[in-house]
């Protein structure tokens, strides 16, 4: 990927199960984002964390930044069949540009 | 959040033609905007920055004269696709910086391309 990679690529666990995915980036960032996307279909912004921040949550979502290892977590608990998606973690530095980590391939099975 | 529409969404050409992809910001202004494309189970992949009034920034490796980008207002961009080819055939989605906000890039809901 053009700024680091995300683990694991993939993930199939069952409803119910908590879901985590790693990302880590190169450079320094000003904030790094979490994104969603169904197959074949647009993103779907889920949460953005900024570089002084450690930790956010948002429903369901939390996650974790920590700039010192250039890593952040997405965590999401009680998974449900509608939560398979590839999820993408994106960063953004001082020129705006959101560059995009590999993407998790997650797989809720009912 | 702020709608960035992209359109079209699906458009299928023959080889040596050119396709055209609009991308708008429907309730903001865009001082810039961003075109990723995307294979088939992978990331997207920055291809350029649009920039309004001025040359679009591209990234290393991607041709300019292959995808035109053209930023003529603070909400729209373009990108053409010139003599495409069935190697052209991709997913591209354009995002979008609201100026008068933090810093959320919106998508748009992507255009999958097929050249045969």
């Amino acid at each position: 990927s053009q700024q680091g990679e995300e683990d694991p690529q993939a993930l199939s666990i069952q409803e119910g199960e908590n879901a985590t995915m790693n990302c880590s980036y190169k450079t320094s960032i000003n904030n790094l984002q979490w994104y969603r996307q169904n197959s074949g279909r647009g993103l779907v912004h889920l949460i953005l964390i900024r570089s002084n921040e450690r930790e956010k949550h948002s429903g369901r979502l939390r996650v974790t930044l920590d700039t010192s290892k250039k890593s952040s977590s997405l965590l999401i608990t009680a998974s449900r069949a509608a939560d398979t998606a590839s999820y993408f973690c994106a960063t953004s530095s001082g020129g705006f540009k959101t560059i995009f980590g590999a993407g998790t391939r997650l797989f809720v099975k009912a | 959040g702020a709608v960035v529409s992209q359109h079209p969404s699906r458009v299928i050409c023959k080889s040596g033609t050119s396709v055209k992809i609009e991308c708008r910001s429907l309730d903001f202004q865009a001082t810039t905007m961003f075109w990723y494309r995307q294979f088939p189970k992978k990331s997207l992949m920055l291809m350029a920055t649009s920039n309004e009034g001025s040359k679009a920034t591209y990234e290393q490796g991607v041709e300019k004269d292959k995808f035109l980008i053209n930023h003529a207002s603070l909400t729209l961009s373009t990108l053409t696709v010139t003599s495409a080819h069935p190697e052209d055939s991709s997913f591209y989605i354009c995002s979008a910086r609201d100026k008068g906000q933090g810093a959320e890039a919106f998508f748009g809901q992507g255009t999958r391309l097929t050249v045969v």
